[in-house]
Formats: C-alpha cells, structure tokens, sequence
C-alpha cells in the first residue's frame, strides 16, 4: 500500500564509494523529486523527473545521477561520495494539475552517512 | 522569484497551549499554498492545503487562512498536543515555479506534557 518508498531506510558508507538510492511510486504519477535535507531540516529540491524527462536540476554536482527507467521510478546515484553528502535523501510524487502544480507525496527518507 | 519565509524555531509549548506559526509568501499570480509536517523520523506529509484567496484549509485541528491582502498563510491550533511535536513547513507552488513547490526553511515544535 506504500505510495512512495524508498530503499535503503539508512545507508552508512566510505568516502569515495558510489551509492545508489532507489524510489518507487504506486500513485500513478507523471512528476517525480529528489529533495535533500540538511541537518538543520532546510530542504533543497536536487531533480525533477516528468514521465521520464528531466525537468529541473538546481545546480546539483554531477557526481549525482538521477535515472528514471519508467515514470513510477527515479533512482539516484551518487559518485565519489563525500563527507558533505551525508543528509537525508527524500523522493516524492505529484501529478500537476491545470491550476498549477499538486501537493507532493513524499517517501520516508534516505538517511546517508559518509564516513 | 517566489518565495516562502515562516518564523524561525524552535517554538515550545505547553500542551493545550495555542500555536500559531507565521507564514509568508511572496509569488507571482495566484499560488496554491500549503502545510507539510514532518514527524521525527518520517518524511513529509500534507498537513491541509489552500488553493484560492480566502480558502481555509483544516485538519486534525489545524487551520489556515489564505490571506492574499498580506500574503500570509498562517497555521493555527487551539489546543496543541504532545503528538504536534513535529516540523512545520510551509509551501507554495505556482506556474512562475515551473512545477516546482517551494518550502519555507521549516519550524520546530515541541510541547511539553
């Protein structure tokens, strides 16, 4: 029944190693994010994905790669991982609407630690 | 651009206290507004939502007033919980913010039994 997940829930890695976070939506939606948020809760939208089609990408590094196989899911690798990575990843889902864009469903979260 | 400023926490409270949390915004046309809260541990959850001026949006307690004369959103309990404890961030999205929603910087809150 879950809307929007993700997988891992928590990922501890070493400097330099490469990750991946996967997300995965049942909402049938056509617009998917990547969001990061420090330790102070700021949250800073990364990517948007619509029905596979990047769409936004807010000065992001290119160490990170997002990857869209299907509009019900963007995966996010990250290269070469630094200790300023270290964040809580979220995914999350809308389906604009003709007035503007919908509320967005967000997944649980990612909580990466570079070591 | 569009913009969103909430007043900074963190904000404690005694239960049964009344909780406002100041919310502004700055956009272009006319934005749909919204209430996030985020649970200790969890992700973000749409906590109420208003599209058009004067709409009010409520739930499980919480109000606010879409107020296009201040441009104000401002969230509102009667009588908070120690379940409230969470972090509130407001949100806007509008045409100008290309399928984006652009969130406030958030606000703590914590109540005390």
């Amino acid at each position: 029944d879950t809307a929007v997940s993700q997988t891992p829930k928590y990922l501890v890695t070493q400097m330099g190693n490469d990750k991946s976070i996967k997300c995965e939506q049942n909402l049938g939606h056509d617009t998917m994010y990547w969001y990061k948020q420090d330790s102070k809760k700021f949250l800073k939208i990364m990517f948007s994905y619509n029905n596979k089609e990047l769409i936004i990408n807010e000065t992001v590094p290119n160490r990170f790669s997002p990857k869209s196989p299907d509009k019900a899911h963007l995966n996010l690798h990250i290269n070469s991982l630094e200790l300023g990575d270290s964040a809580v990843y979220f995914c999350a889902s809308s389906q604009p609407g003709t007035s503007g864009t919908g509320e967005q469903f967000f997944g649980p979260g990612t909580r990466l630690t570079v070591l | 651009g569009d913009s969103v400023t909430q007043m900074e926490g963190p904000v404690t409270l005694s239960e049964e206290a009344f909780l406002t949390i100041n919310c502004t915004y700055t956009a272009t046309g006319y934005p749909s507004l919204f209430w996030y809260v985020q649970y200790p541990g969890e992700g973000l959850q749409l906590l109420l939502k208003a599209t058009k001026a004067d709409d009010k949006g409520s739930n499980k307690g919480f109000e606010a007033t879409y107020r296009k004369e201040t441009t104000s959103f401002h969230l509102e309990k009667g009588s908070v919980q120690v379940s409230d404890s969470a972090v509130y961030f407001c949100a806007l999205s509008s045409y100008s913010s290309a399928s984006k929603i652009i969130f406030g910087s958030g606000t703590r809150l914590s109540i005390r039994p």
